[in-house]
C-alpha cells in the first residue's frame, strides 16, 4: 500500500533561517502530492501540491519538487516567520482519488524570533 | 467561493451513544472524503464518497457509517461510541477528474467520555 515518512519533529528554527523539511513516500503508479499545514485549533490548509514528477508547487516562499528517482518531495523555504510556526503533513493520492490521502506524521514546526 | 462546512464544531458525548456530523462540500464538488485525526494514530482516511455512492472505506468498524445526499453534502455517523473515539474529524472536498486536490473543512472536535 501507499506511504509516506516524514521528520516529526519538533523542528526549531530561529526567525530567517532556512528550513527544510524531508518527505518520502512510497506508492504504486504515479501519485499526485501535497503539503499541507494545520494551525492550531484549525483544519488543514493547502500549502502547495505536484502531480508529475519534476514538477515544482511553491506558494508563500514555500517549495517542494516532486522527485520519481528518489520518491522524495522534500519542502523547503528559504527565510522562515515566526507566522510560519505549526504542523505540516506531506501526504499523497492515487489517481482517480477512491483511496484517500495518505499522510505523513506531520513534522511541528517551531520558529523563534 | 465558500470552502468547506463542518457541523457542529464541537461535541461532547457519553460511551455508548451515537453521533451524527455533517459536512458541506465547496459548490461543485462532488467528491467528499472524511478523515480521523488523533495525536496517537494522525489523520487516517474513514471513506470518499461521489455520487451519493461510497467508493472505498479505510481501516475502521462498522460503528463508522456515512452517506452523501445528491446535493453532494455529507454526514457521518460513529453509533456505539468509545473512548478512543475521541478525535478531530476532518471532512474534505474535491473535483473528481482534476488533480484530486482536496480542501478541508475546519473539523469537528468529538469528545467522547
Amino acid at each position: 500500500g501507499n506511504s509516506v515518512t516524514q521528520m516529526e519533529g519538533p523542528v526549531t528554527l530561529s526567525e530567517e533561517a532556512f528550513l527544510t523539511i524531508n518527505c518520502t513516500y512510497t506508492a504504486t503508479g504515479y501519485p499526485s502530492l501535497f503539503w499541507y499545514v494545520q494551525y492550531p485549533g484549525e483544519g488543514l490548509q493547502l500549502l502547495l501540491k505536484a502531480t508529475k514528477a519534476d514538477d515544482k508547487g511553491s506558494n508563500k516562499g514555500f517549495e517542494a519538487t516532486y522527485r520519481k528517482e528518489t520518491t522524495s518531495f522534500h519542502l523547503e523555504k528559504g527565510s522562515v516567520q515566526v507566522s510560519d510556526s505549526a504542523v505540516y503533513f506531506c501526504a499523497l493520492i492515487g489517481r482517480g482519488g477512491a483511496d484517500g490521502l495518505t499522510f505523513g506524521k506531520g513534522t511541528h514546526l517551531i520558529i523563534q524570533p | 467561493k465558500a470552502g468547506v462546512t463542518q457541523t457542529p464544531r464541537y461535541l461532547i458525548k457519553t460511551r455508548g451513544q451515537q453521533v451524527t456530523l455533517s459536512c458541506s462540500p465547496i459548490s461543485g464538488h462532488r467528491s467528499v472524503s472524511w478523515y480521523q485525526q488523533t495525536p496517537g494514530q494522525g489523520l487516517q482516511f474513514l471513506f470518499e464518497y461521489f455520487s451519493e455512492t461510497q467508493r472505498n472505506k479505510g481501516n475502521f468498524p462498522g460503528r463508522f457509517s456515512g452517506r452523501q445526499f445528491s446535493n453532494s453534502r455529507s454526514e457521518m455517523n460513529v453509533s456505539t461510541l468509545e473512548l478512543g473515539d475521541s478525535a478531530l474529524y476532518l471532512c474534505a472536498s474535491s473535483l473528481v477528474g482534476s488533480d484530486e486536490t482536496q480542501y478541508f473543512g475546519p473539523g469537528t472536535r468529538l469528545l467522547v467520555l
